[in-house]
């Protein structure tokens, strides 16, 4: 099955600093990509997805980027602030199921 | 609108029984997914109901079933609970099955086994 490695594990910047989180996948059948941010005592909130037909994505500070042939994708948060503190996921899903895998969190810690 | 709504959001049981978590999806969302969250394992996929079936499992023993209801609520069952079940259980909701789909995740509930 499908196996998603996520690092780093922990990420420390200081307020404005951009912060970058990789994933790489390991099964071509993935073809949609999501990123979830989970501040504590929540669930995961879906902050940006992309799908296998499309290079890059941007929203306002955050951005992600694919690259299918290397089966890697990151995130990027630009101008972080103190609330962009929390844990991110990255996940994979294949194109057939409605079932994700997901890596295994990075602890972004934003110090104002 | 509302969101997934899970509950109970805390719940604390004792080795050998069982537990049933309710899962109420996004109003007009028909398909329901399970996950486990540990901080040794991470998210793990458990199950998808979509229409009332189930449409995929993970990869866990037969004691974590489901079912999901004409309305498209769901319900998780553990039995014969066991220490390693502590864990937050999140579901998450979607328009349909199949892949691609953007998954609304609710609070969890925290189950801790004594």
């Amino acid at each position: 099955g499908e196996n998603v490695e996520q690092h780093p594990s922990t990420l420390s910047v200081q307020e404005g600093d951009s912060a970058v989180i990789k994933c790489t996948y390991s099964d071509s059948a993935s073809n949609y990509f999501p990123w979830y941010k989970q501040e504590l005592g929540k669930g995961p909130q879906l902050i940006i997805d992309i799908r296998s037909n499309v290079g890059e994505k941007k929203d306002q500070r955050i951005a992600v980027t694919l690259n299918k042939t290397a089966k890697h994708f990151s995130l990027h948060i630009t101008e972080t602030q103190p609330e962009d503190s929390a844990v991110y996921f990255c996940a994979a899903s294949p194109y057939n199921f409605n079932k994700f895998y997901f890596g295994s969190g990075t602890k972004l810690n934003v110090k104002p | 609108k509302a969101g997934v709504t899970q509950t109970p959001r805390y719940l604390i049981k004792t080795r050998g029984q069982q537990v049933t978590l309710s899962c109420s999806p996004i109003s007009g969302h028909r398909s329901v997914s399970w996950y486990q969250q540990t901080p040794g394992q991470g998210l793990q996929f458990l199950f998808e109901y979509f229409s009332e079936t189930q449409r995929n499992k993970g990869n866990f023993p037969g004691r974590f079933s489901g079912r999901q209801f004409s309305n498209s609520r769901s319900e998780m069952n553990v039995s014969t609970l066991e220490l390693g079940d502590s864990a937050l259980y999140l579901c998450a909701s979607s328009w349909t099955s199949g892949g691609g789909n953007i998954q609304y995740f609710g609070a969890g509930t925290r189950l801790s086994v004594l």
